[in-house]
């Protein structure tokens, strides 16, 4: 069964900084890809970014981007000139299987903190 | 594009009553799953429907559970004597086709008292 570890519970950060959100994962799949997902308070699961696994370009999304290592099954985001807006839960979500589910960490909290 | 629309928002039920959670796709999303997620988790895979197939079950999708989606639009989750373990965000997520991301509707939180 494929795994998903997020090693930081929680994390804050100062409004306008950077902060990283790591992601490790287990797979036996060689075609995959892999997504982040945020989920603020009481607020609706909504995508934040999406990377192919054959792609060596790491993707970017406006202030979002990704450190991808295929070869470490590393899938970290990075989140450049915070804003409050940010504070939510944040997962790291690879799909499995032929149905496509995804299968999610524990997340990791993120606070951005004026 | 609407949105993927869950009912209701919320549902209090006593231990031992039956239950029953609506989802409304996106429209023209032939694929759509069911997750689960407690407090302090990640949503947890329940189900996933291509049209009007139900092709994989979890196994915590127990006996007391079962899933519909008879025309390949709306689906719908029932719980039948609900325990206190149930209680949970029972989310509902939707994608056009393979490869793409899923969308997510705001969820239906259930407490079983």
């Amino acid at each position: 069964a494929q795994t998903v570890t997020q090693s930081q519970p929680e994390m804050s950060v100062q409004e306008a900084e950077t902060v990283t959100l790591s992601c490790t994962y287990d797979t036996s799949e060689n075609n995959y890809y892999l997504f982040w997902y945020k989920q603020p308070p009481s607020r609706q699961m909504i995508l934040v970014i999406r990377q192919e696994a054959y792609k060596q370009q790491n993707a970017t999304e406006n202030r979002f981007s990704v450190n991808f290592q295929k070869a470490a099954k590393s899938f970290s985001l990075k989140i450049s000139d915070s804003q409050l807006g940010d504070t939510a839960m944040y997962f790291c979500a690879p799909p499995q299987g032929g149905s496509e589910k995804l299968v999610f960490g524990k997340g990791t909290k993120l606070t951005v903190n004026p | 594009d609407t949105g993927v629309s869950q009912n209701p928002r919320h549902k209090i039920t006593k231990r031992g009553q039956n239950v029953t959670f609506r989802c409304d796709p996106i429209s023209e999303h032939n694929r759509l799953y069911w997750y689960r997620q407690t407090l302090g988790q990640g949503p947890e895979f329940l189900t996933y429907f291509q049209n009007e197939a139900q092709l994989e079950k979890s196994r915590l999708l127990s006996d007391r559970f079962s899933a519909e989606r008879p025309k390949g639009s709306f689906s719908t989750l029932e719980i039948q004597r609900t325990e206190q373990g149930d209680s949970a965000m029972y989310l509902c997520a939707s994608s056009k086709e393979g490869r793409l991301p899923q969308h997510f509707g705001d969820g239906t939180r259930l407490s079983i008292l």
